[in-house]
């Protein structure tokens, strides 16, 4: 076990909608990350919060959005969603150069 | 573009064997190389990591090469065993943004 939780760890919806994943990093971990897994593209990195404010940008489409709150747990927004949006979004939180993953939250867009 | 590639795609190696993962990587400003771990249904998990200062690390059963006049790095897995069956990412950062670079990732799989 990582530390590192996400929800939900399914997520089935249908295009043009919104969802919210969540996630709540280790214990002191002050840095998340979002990233991007598909068959396509491998795991590709989305963003960076680093005890909230955002700290880097990866080819993140601006469709999606996230945020890191006071808690620091993080949010990824993702809204008007296409079939290419189905894949896994894993997140990673640090306090040095260790990267934790989550689980994991499967979104599928029909 | 694809900062890091990684070879093979897939591998296949009898237990006891030896299982070599290779990455090439372009931007010279990198200088963490970590390798993760990926079961199914599982996030990726570090396995092992290397700064360019060094040519060799080994933890294990588990050695990183580098080379960086290169710009390559590698994975070698001894005596490889079943429960190695996973796919293996190796990543490159640069500096303190911690944002990783994925190669491809290789799916391996151990012949008992």
């Amino acid at each position: 076990d990582s530390g590192v939780t996400q929800t939900p760890k399914h997520l089935i919806t249908a295009t043009g909608q919104r969802v919210t994943l969540r996630c709540s990093p280790r214990s002191g971990d002050l840095s998340v990350y979002w990233y991007q897994q598909s068959l396509d593209q491998g795991l590709q990195f989305l963003i960076q919060y680093y005890n909230g404010e955002e700290r880097a940008k990866g080819n993140i489409l601006e469709r999606f959005s996230a945020q890191q709150f006071p808690d620091l747990h993080s949010e990824l927004n993702l809204s008007s969603l296409e079939l290419g949006d189905s894949a896994l979004y894993f997140c990673a939180s640090s306090d040095n150069d260790i990267q934790y993953f989550g689980a994991g939250t499967r979104l599928s867009v029909l | 573009q694809q900062q890091v590639k990684q070879s093979p795609q897939s591998l296949i190696v009898q237990k006891g064997g030896i299982s070599i993962i290779n990455c090439a990587y372009e931007n010279t400003a990198f200088d963490y190389f970590p390798w993760y771990q990926q079961f199914p249904g599982k996030g990726p998990a570090l396995l092992i990591a290397i700064r360019p200062d060094v040519s060799e690390k080994k933890e294990g059963r588990f050695t990183i090469s580098f080379n960086k006049s290169a710009k390559q790095f590698s994975l070698h897995i001894m005596d490889s065993q079943p429960g190695d069956s996973a796919t293996y990412f190796c990543a490159a950062s640069r500096g303190n943004t911690g944002k990783l670079i994925f190669g491809q990732g290789t799916t391996l799989q151990v012949k008992p």
